[in-house]
């Protein structure tokens, strides 16, 4: 049973491009939620998406925004990438009657 | 804004030593959970916490919850290296989503 699938696992931009991040959920779940992660720190929350919308969303501007497929996945994009936008990004699916998130292994996004 | 403060943000102690990780908040939570990160790889769930005051053991790990649900400690017996990583705290809110806590990192020395 496949977890959380994330693509890609690394990624390098230039600052001012657009980067888009891809999530394939755990099977039997249809909850995603996308964290950006600094080194060392905690996740912080960017926003979750359940039937295709956006349910939450954190403290992060409109450059971040999302999206999700009938099939539960997702996708993040990034707009204007800033150098403080270099960080892990991860992705976590949870369901009906799941306890916590599962998490992907995460992209690393470098921003030069 | 962060909603769950750790402490400490950063342990190194000798293999076989005993160990507390503190998740503090001034917010009250319906649930909490516990994760453990290695580097390269994304946050592992260890255990989840309902009810105030409750208790749960994992092998040499414990877990308790506030009996007020805003606070919660992770205990660790007799560390060994294999338990060196990242400890998140993560609270469930009121909007059902959750918010995790600062971390902290560990090391265990052989």
């Amino acid at each position: 049973d496949a977890g959380v699938t994330q693509s890609p696992t690394h990624l390098i931009k230039t600052r001012g491009q657009q980067v888009t991040l891809r999530c394939s959920p755990k099977s039997g779940h249809d909850t995603v939620s996308w964290y950006q992660q600094a080194l060392g720190q905690g996740p912080q929350f960017i926003f979750q998406y359940y039937e295709e919308e956006e349910r939450q969303r954190g403290n992060f501007p409109d450059r971040f925004s999302g999206h999700q497929f009938p099939n539960y996945s997702s996708e993040l994009n990034v707009n204007a990438l800033l150098l403080g936008d270099s960080a892990l990004y991860l992705c976590a699916s949870s369901g009906q009657g799941a306890h916590g998130y599962t998490f992907g292994s995460g992209t690393r996004l470098t921003v030069v | 804004t962060q909603l769950l403060e750790q402490s400490p943000q950063f342990l190194s102690i000798q293999e076989g030593e005993n160990l507390t990780v503190y998740c503090n908040s001034s917010s009250v939570f319906s649930s909490l959970q516990w994760y453990r990160q290695e580097p390269g790889e994304g946050p592992v769930l260890l255990v989840t916490v309902v009810t105030g005051g409750e208790v749960k053991k994992l092998k040499r790990l414990t877990f308790q919850f506030g009996d007020a649900r805003k606070d919660s400690s992770l205990h660790i017996t007799a560390a060994q290296p294999g338990d060196t990583g990242l400890y998140l705290c993560a609270g469930l809110n009121t909007g059902n989503q959750f918010y995790f806590g600062t971390g902290t990192s560990l090391t265990v020395i052989p």
